[in-house]
C-alpha cells in the first residue's frame, strides 16, 4: 500500500469551479506540504502544515486554501479555479525534526489537474 | 529571495559518469538535497548533505561545499532506468522548507 496518497489523480474543470484535491499518509509523519508543479520548472510550495493547528502559507498561496482535518489528511482546495492553476499537484510529508531527515520528503502520486 | 541554478539538460552514455551542478543563493541554509523524478512520477529523494563533502549511497554521490553556495550530484555507471529529472533543493529558513532548482532532464543514450 503506498504511504501517501492523493486523490483524485486527474481532474478536469471549468473556470470558476470549486475544486478540492485531498492527501492522505500512513507514515506518522506530522509535517504535510503542497506543492505545485509546471511543465519543465520545479517544484513550487503552496502551503505546509507542521501539525493540526498549525498551517502556514507557501511561495505561491494566492487562489488556494487548505484544511488539515487529522495528523493524517492535508487538502488543498481551488475556490473559483482558473486556468493558470492547471498544473501538477503534490502532496508530501516529513518527519518532524530529525536532523538527517530534514532534507528528505516523501510525495504521494500526484494530481494532474486541468483547468479550461 | 532564494534561487537555484542548475544546468536544464545533460546527455551521457550508458556506463558513463555525469555530473549535475547547482549553486544557490538562500539565507538561513541547512542543507541540499537531491531529488528524481521520472516522467509523470513522484519525486522521490536521493541524498541530503548538511556539512561540506561526499556523500556516496551505492552509483550516487552528493557534494556539498557551503562557502561556495555549491553542490553537485554524480551519477555513476549510468543505467538506462537513470534517464529522469534531477532536482536539486535547499532546506532553509526556520521552517526548514524545501526550495527546488528547475530540474535537470538527464538522458542516458545506450
Amino acid at each position: 500500500d503506498a504511504d501517501v496518497t492523493q486523490t483524485p489523480r486527474n481532474r478536469i474543470t471549468k473556470t470558476g469551479k470549486r475544486i478540492m484535491l485531498e492527501c492522505s499518509q500512513t507514515k506518522g509523519h506530522d509535517r504535510m506540504y503542497w506543492y505545485r508543479q509546471d511543465p519543465g520548472l520545479g517544484l513550487r510550495l503552496i502551503y505546509y502544515s507542521f501539525d493540526v493547528k498549525d498551517i502556514n502559507k507557501g511561495e505561491i498561496s494566492d487562489g488556494y486554501s487548505v484544511s488539515r482535518q487529522a495528523q493524517a489528511k492535508f487538502s488543498l482546495s481551488l475556490e473559483s479555479a482558473i486556468p493558470n492553476q492547471t498544473a501538477l499537484y503534490f502532496c508530501a510529508t516529513s518527519e518532524k525534526t530529525s536532523w538527517s531527515g530534514i532534507g528528505e520528503q516523501f510525495f504521494g502520486p500526484g494530481t494532474r489537474l486541468t483547468v479550461l | 529571495g532564494q534561487s537555484l541554478e542548475q544546468p536544464s539538460e545533460v546527455t551521457a552514455v550508458e556506463g558513463a559518469i555525469v555530473q549535475i551542478n547547482c549553486t544557490y543563493q538562500t539565507s538561513g541554509f541547512y542543507g541540499l538535497s537531491w531529488y528524481q523524478q521520472h516522467d509523470g512520477g513522484a519525486p522521490t529523494f536521493l541524498s541530503y548533505n548538511a556539512l561540506d563533502g561526499l556523500e556516496e549511497t551505492g552509483r550516487f554521490s552528493s557534494f556539498l561545499s557551503r562557502s561556495d553556495s555549491y553542490g553537485y550530484l554524480l551519477l555513476q555507471e549510468l543505467q538506462m532506468k537513470d534517464s529522469a529529472s534531477y532536482f536539486c533543493a535547499v532546506v532553509s529558513g526556520s521552517a526548514r522548507q524545501l526550495t527546488f532548482g528547475s530540474g535537470t532532464q538527464l538522458t542516458v543514450l545506450p
